[in-house]
């Protein structure tokens, strides 16, 4: 049984760029959840995506974005990077909002 | 609104040791309650939760944790810590209705030898 996959595991922008990241949730489950994860503290919750739609955000300017597909996979997409969204991204799912949430190996992001 | 804090950063601790992680919670709705454990250059992956039921619970690698509604605090022990268990451990509450978990700032477990 695979568990939270996500895609890449590393990359490197300069500022200003964008960025797609991707996550492939456990089998069985429908909810993704995003965090983000910077150097030395917890993970903070960016959004989460359920029947495709957005349900939930935390509280990240507009330049953070997802989507849900059909298959319940999920993208984040960050625009005009900043050099403070050098962090680690992961990626959480979980069968249905408010259940246990379980986690993919991140993608570290680093922003030059 | 729900905050986790935990009372440590860090812990050093012999090997074979005893060793307690303290977190405290607030929080004005349901939650439910998870340690996860992070290894470096690596994801979270989740030790034990505590959705109800039983105040005491039992997760993976010998860890288990007590929850306290009175002190509102999830503390995570092990009776006889490994060289392997050196790790960022994090604790973090879940909200049963907006789905959202709020993690602590971690703390880093150190064994020595």
């Amino acid at each position: 049984d695979a568990g939270v996959t996500q895609s890449p595991t590393h990359l490197i922008k300069t500022r200003g760029q964008q960025v797609t990241l991707r996550c492939s949730p456990k089998s069985g489950h429908d909810t993704v959840s995003w965090y983000q994860q910077a150097l030395g503290q917890g993970p903070q919750f960016i959004f989460q995506y359920y029947e495709e739609e957005e349900r939930q955000r935390g509280n990240f300017p507009d330049r953070f974005s997802g989507h849900q597909f059909p298959n319940y996979s999920s993208e984040l997409n960050v625009n005009a990077l900043l050099l403070g969204d050098s962090a680690l991204y992961l990626c959480a799912s979980s069968w249905g909002i408010g259940e246990t949430q379980y986690f993919g190996p991140g993608t570290r992001l680093l922003v030059l | 609104a729900q905050s986790v804090t935990q009372l440590d950063s860090q812990v050093p601790v012999f090997e074979e040791a005893p060793v307690e992680l303290r977190c405290n919670y607030s929080s004005s709705v349901s939650v439910y309650l998870f340690w996860y454990v992070q290894y470096p250059n690596q994801g979270l992956q989740l030790l034990l939760k505590y959705l109800s039921g039983s105040t005491l619970v039992k997760g993976i690698n010998g860890f288990e944790a007590e929850f306290n509604k009175s002190q509102t605090s999830f503390h995570l022990r092990k009776p006889s810590v490994h060289i392997s268990d050196t790790a960022e451990y994090f604790c973090a509450a879940l909200n049963t209705n907006a789905g959202k978990s709020t993690f602590g700032d971690g703390t880093t477990l150190t064994v020595k030898p």
